[in-house]
């Protein structure tokens, strides 16, 4: 079946501005995580959506940072007034819940770059 | 906080030589600790996964051991092939219900032909 697929794959973005990022979990995960991967760097949590509610909202890095789920599917993150360290590529999983499922699948990324 | 740590951040091999990959992480209630291959420009894709309460887990080329007193696990690679090279990630599952997975830095791993 279809994996996580997000979009943009790319996006610049001048400092300041607001951007979107959607991703459309696999068919059927209840649980979907935004992550974000800094050049060189490991993955890091950002925030965790079980249904439409975010119960783990804890690695957003600033109140700049927001993210919401509509029917249990997608979600968009957004960042208000882009700062270049915000440059980095945001990844989304997701993941069955119940029974012992841990396994998290990952979506392609968006590399958001803000000159 | 919770914390993962890896070692080392980057490893060459000779092709056909085994390959080994260490973490250690600070939560002791974790559970659930995959391993995620990452190859350049693509998404990080598991390639294996062991829980607490198993020591030792195989695929083929491929296992994974697991040290829950000493909070430490490894991914061990044997009969290492050139398509191996890319960046591989350990984490560790939370204790939180949440499920939130936390992350080593990564190694790059490269295989010379």
């Amino acid at each position: 079946g279809a994996g996580v697929s997000q979009s943009p794959s790319n996006k610049v973005t001048e400092k300041g501005k607001d951007v979107e990022l959607r991703c459309d979990p696999i068919s059927g995960h209840t649980a979907l995580y935004w992550y974000r991967q800094s050049l060189g760097q490991g993955l890091e949590f950002l925030i965790y959506f079980q249904g439409n509610s975010a119960p783990d909202k804890s690695g957003l890095p600033s109140d700049r940072f927001s993210a919401e789920r509509t029917g249990g599917s997608v979600s968009t993150l957004t960042i208000q007034r882009t700062q270049q360290e915000d440059s980095a590529v945001y990844l989304c999983a997701s993941s069955l819940v119940g029974q012992g499922n841990y396994e998290q699948y990952f979506g392609p990324g968006t590399r958001l770059t803000v000159t | 906080g919770e914390n993962v740590e890896q070692h080392p951040s980057t490893l060459s091999v000779q092709e056909g030589d085994s390959a080994v990959i260490k973490c250690t992480y600070s939560d002791s209630a974790s559970n659930y600790f995959p391993w995620y291959k990452q190859e350049l420009g693509k998404r990080p894709q598991l390639i294996i996964d062991i829980r607490s309460n198993v020591g030792e887990k195989k695929d083929q080329r491929i296992a994974v051991t697991l040290n829950k007193t000493a909070k430490h696990f490894s991914l061990h690679i044997t009969e290492t092939q050139p398509e191996d090279s890319a960046v591989y990630f350990c984490a560790a599952r939370g204790s939180s219900n949440t499920g939130k997975l936390i992350f080593g830095q990564g190694t790059t791993l490269q295989v010379k032909p």
